[in-house]
């Protein structure tokens, strides 16, 4: 079981908008700031968002996060089928041994 | 540019280990973490540790104490982890990452993966 809770899969036609939540604890996101990976089959993550909200240079504003007390969301709009991907929180878990990365367990991203 | 190139994929028996090496170019190495995460077949990601090249210094999660060590060679800007006391469920693609600092941690640039295979 993931430290942090996402929902294992969403939906969404194109063009629409989707939300994945991210769901933790004192000692994980409500403390400490949460990123969000994207990953597609057989290639590794990429970052999508740093520091509950900010976008890395060449992430497009489509790619949205926001935090409130210890939930995180990432928010994607104008959905396109190359959204297909899972995609994943993180951050660091200070309640863990001296300190420990934490992932969710991943959310499956369907444009139908 | 950034790049982390990691090591070719490994098989090896339950009970042996494997040490996988994680190159790192277009920046200064010694200036970042280098963290290792894995991800077995079909499941999500899971952070197995960090090193600081600089001081060599690491931080393991506690699952993995005792069986993973974290070293690097600053000379050729490479980090290694080498995982001990191999199981079935240590079958798993083995991802370095950048580590980097701005409000908050996140990872930035990531190796290739490379795939472990535990198989008697």
């Amino acid at each position: 079981q993931s430290v942090l809770t996402q929902p294992p899969s969403v939906s969404a036609a194109p063009g629409q908008k989707v939300t994945i939540s991210c769901s933790g604890s004192s000692s994980n996101i409500g403390n400490n700031y949460v990123s969000w990976y994207q990953q597609f089959p057989g290639t590794a993550p990429k970052v999508l968002i740093h520091d509950d909200n900010k976008r890395p240079s060449g992430i497009p504003d489509r790619f949205s996060g926001s935090k409130s007390g210890t939930s995180a969301t990432l928010g994607i709009t104008g959905l396109h089928t190359g959204d297909e991907a899972d995609y994943y929180c993180a951050t660091w878990d200070s309640g863990l041994n001296a300190g420990e990365w934490v992932f969710g367990g991943g959310t499956k991203l369907t444009v139908l | 540019q950034v790049h982390l190139v990691q090591s070719g994929a490994e098989v090896k028996k339950p009970g042996a280990s494997v040490k996988v090496s994680c190159k790192a170019s277009g920046y200064t190495f010694t200036g970042y973490y280098i963290h290792w995460v894995r991800q077995a077949p079909g499941q999500g990601l899971e952070w197995m540790a960090w090193i600081n090249p600089n001081s060599g210094g690491t931080n393991y999660a506690q699952k993995f104490q005792g069986r993973v060590a974290m070293t690097r060679d600053t000379s050729i800007s490479t980090a290694y982890m080498e995982l001990s006391r191999l199981r079935s469920d240590d079958t798993a693609v083995y991802y370095c990452a950048r580590g980097i600092y701005t409000s908050g941690w996140h990872f930035d640039y990531w190796g290739q993966g490379t795939l472990v295979t535990v198989s008697s």
